[in-house]
């Protein structure tokens, strides 16, 4: 069974940084690409960041790029986004997708159940 | 403002069908056949119910069924049924790592 367990959300001040983690499991991690994307709340989804298999391609949305790095450790089976330079426009509840394939483009198929990330101060 | 426009809501009746629209451009929507459908329930995480336009994956019910004609994707629920009120968001690829995934801005269906 796929499980996705995403952690690191909180409370942040805006301007400080955060780092959220996504432990995998139930599938061979390093064969898949995974994703990012996160909700306002009472708001739909956007798309964060991809990274594929092997980290050789990755994306982010205009509205992070230079802000945030999505990273990931595929011998521990780990997903990661480093949020810097956080803002109010940020709080989100925050998901860990899994990929249908190995690069960017393909489907998100299985995710967690999200970390709330709360950027105020 | 999101990069594929759905409508706000829909709404049928027990046993009727219903069809969401999400319209995109030629960048995305009308580019690849990369679309995909999600479901979400009031804090539950989205559930895949179609990719690649119109494939369903394993353990979906074959009332929700997808389409694709130019900029616009489709999903038809059909036999609408109490479970199935809920969000629906409509996601295409956007041709580049850089600009990734974009998404409808959700549709509420309401079953009457």
């Amino acid at each position: 069974e796929v499980q996705l367990v995403e952690s690191g959300g909180g409370l942040v001040q805006p301007g400080r940084s955060l780092r959220l983690s996504c432990a995998a499991s139930g599938f061979t991690f390093d064969d898949y690409a995974m994703h990012w994307v996160r909700q306002a709340p009472g708001k739909g989804l956007e798309w964060v960041s991809g990274i594929s298999w092997n980290s050789g391609s990755i994306g982010y949305a205009d509205s992070v790029k230079g802000r945030f790095t999505i990273s990931r450790d595929n011998a521990k089976n780990s997903l990661y986004l480093q949020m810097n330079s956080l803002r109010a426009e940020d709080t989100a509840l925050y998901y860990c997708a899994k990929s249908k394939g190995s690069g960017v483009a393909a489907t998100a198929d299985y995710w967690g159940q999200g970390t709330l990330v709360t950027v105020s101060s | 403002q999101s990069a594929l426009t759905q409508p706000a809501s829909v709404s049928g009746s027990p046993g009727q069908s219903i069809t969401i629209s999400c319209t995109g451009t030629s960048s995305d929507v009308g580019s690849y056949n990369l679309v995909s459908w999600y479901q979400q329930h009031p804090g539950k995480a989205p559930k895949l119910m179609i990719y690649e336009v119109s494939k369903r994956p394993s353990g979906v019910s074959n009332r929700f069924s997808g389409s694709k004609s130019g900029n616009t994707a489709s999903l038809t629920i059909s036999g609408l049924q109490a479970e199935d009120e809920a969000d629906y968001y409509c996601c295409s690829y956007a041709g580049s790592s850089t600009r990734g995934r974009v998404f409808g801005g959700g549709t509420k269906l309401t079953v009457l």
